[in-house]
């Protein structure tokens, strides 16, 4: 089967600018959560969504948001880069929170 | 907070020796899982543990839960060049919060 998906791999983005990214989950995932992994803080967690509602969030500012569709693809966006988010976003989907399939993830390079 | 510490957070071994990677929390969780990352992929499941004292073999991968469900530990037996990667646990407190990473443990396997 289809593993997860994410879009774009690669992007380079402006300070001060949007981004949207994508991932379409492997089918019958409900839950789609996002992380951003840079060298020095690890994998830190976003938000999870399941069926289309946010069900858990991290501690991020307001900056970051996102959302899922009713055929569970999921989308976050980022407004106003700053160059501190320049980083490895990782999607993953599951059936449970007992163990992720991760997409290969975006590298975001914010310059 | 929930946090997860790794140690060691690098290793560096030749080819044919043995390694343990530990993971250790003050809190309880409901699972933990071990991931394994190669450099610009998202990270790989390789093992998910829900019962305190459990101990699950993967070939030349043996990990443990500890007993109070607050730690863990992955042992490699002859390790091989192909181990090489960022090992990461991961943990839930219950099964509908959010899973959060531990640093990671680099490993590099010296032929």
């Amino acid at each position: 089967k289809a593993g997860v998906t994410q879009t774009p791999r690669y992007l380079i983005k402006t300070r001060g600018q949007q981004v949207t990214l994508s991932c379409s989950p492997i089918s019958g995932h409900r839950s789609v959560s996002w992380y951003q992994q840079t060298p020095g803080q690890g994998l830190q967690f976003l938000f999870e969504y399941f069926s289309e509602t946010q069900r858990n969030k991290g501690n991020f500012p307001g900056r970051f948001s996102g959302r899922q569709f009713s055929n569970s693809r999921s989308e976050m966006n980022v407004s106003t880069l700053e160059l501190g988010d320049s980083a490895l976003y990782l999607c993953a989907s599951s059936l449970t929170n007992y163990g992720y399939t991760f997409g290969s993830g975006t590298r975001l390079t914010v310059v | 907070t929930q946090l997860l510490e790794q140690s060691p957070q690098f290793l560096s071994i030749q080819e044919g020796e043995n390694l343990t990677v530990y993971c250790n929390s003050s809190s309880v969780f409901s699972s933990l899982q071990w991931y394994r990352q190669e450099p610009g992929e998202g990270p790989v499941l390789l093992v998910t543990v829900v019962t305190g004292g459990e101990v699950k073999k993967l070939k030349r991968l043996t990990f443990q839960f500890g007993d109070a469900r607050k730690d863990s530990s992955l042992h490699i037996t002859a390790a091989q060049p192909g181990d090489t990667g960022l090992y990461l646990c991961a943990g839930a407190g219950t099964s509908y919060d959010k899973v959060i990473f531990g640093p990671g443990t680099s490993l590099s396997v010296i032929p």
